[in-house]
């Protein structure tokens, strides 16, 4: 199976500042990954799908890039709601894999 | 407006078995693959089950083959997962979510979950 690496694992910053958040995947998926957003007791919810594409209601502060096995979440300009957890998953292979998720949070 | 709720949830001892629903509303059920993912308490996000729109195709996670079985009724709009010979390592938060026309997909939107703890 595909595994993907999330890096770092948690990331310190404060509201106003960029962040980037890493995905490397151990063979290529080509440009088919997703990014999720959970925060503590609920579900997650979708923000990117193949690699670069927002769903819907997503705000453009969030960004995706990248093809192959590395991929890139880029948030612009920090809200206070958006320190959370984030996964990314690949839906190239059986079964699609997740990565074990970055934590972002406030410095 | 796209809603997934999930069910049947509980306590049940090792070797026990449980059936979780998901009710599904504000789309075209039929059209869509699904999905079940877990969550252990603490940890990360676990792929389970998907099944194709028409039930054709089925794919699980090699841990789970053979003790969970996914299915849906298109007529009710929901989805299902009967979980037999539970283990203490299948505790986690369950998510039903929608896939896409696609059978291999991204998960958009989940439900809220449900909660199945494996304990004696």
């Amino acid at each position: 199976e595909i595994v993907l690496t999330q890096s770092p694992d948690t990331l310190s910053l404060s509201p106003g500042e960029r962040a980037t958040l890493s995905c490397r995947a151990s063979q290529s998926v080509s440009s088919y990954l997703a990014w999720y957003q959970q925060k503590p007791g609920q579900a997650p919810r979708l923000l990117i799908y193949d690699a670069s594409n927002r769903a819907t209601g997503i705000p453009a502060r969030f960004s995706g890039s990248g093809s192959g096995t590395d991929f890139t979440l880029t948030i612009s300009s920090l809200e206070p709601k958006d320190f959370a957890v984030y996964y990314c998953q690949q839906r190239s292979n059986w079964p699609p894999t997740f990565g074990q998720g970055t934590r972002l949070e406030i410095e | 407006e796209v809603q997934l709720v999930e069910s049947g949830g509980g306590l049940v001892k090792p070797g026990g078995s449980l059936r979780l629903s998901c009710a599904a509303s504000g789309f075209t059920f039929s059209s869509y693959s699904m999905n079940w993912v877990r969550q252990a308490p603490g940890k990360g996000l676990e792929w389970v089950s998907s099944i194709s729109g028409s039930s054709s195709y089925i794919y699980y996670a090699d841990s789970m083959k053979g003790r969970f079985t996914i299915s849906r009724d298109n007529a009710k709009k929901s989805l299902y997962l009967q979980m037999n010979s539970l283990r203490a390592e299948d505790t986690a938060v369950y998510y039903c979510a929608r896939g896409t026309s696609q059978l291999l997909s991204w998960f958009d939107p989940w439900g809220q979950g449900t909660l199945v703890t494996v304990s004696s």
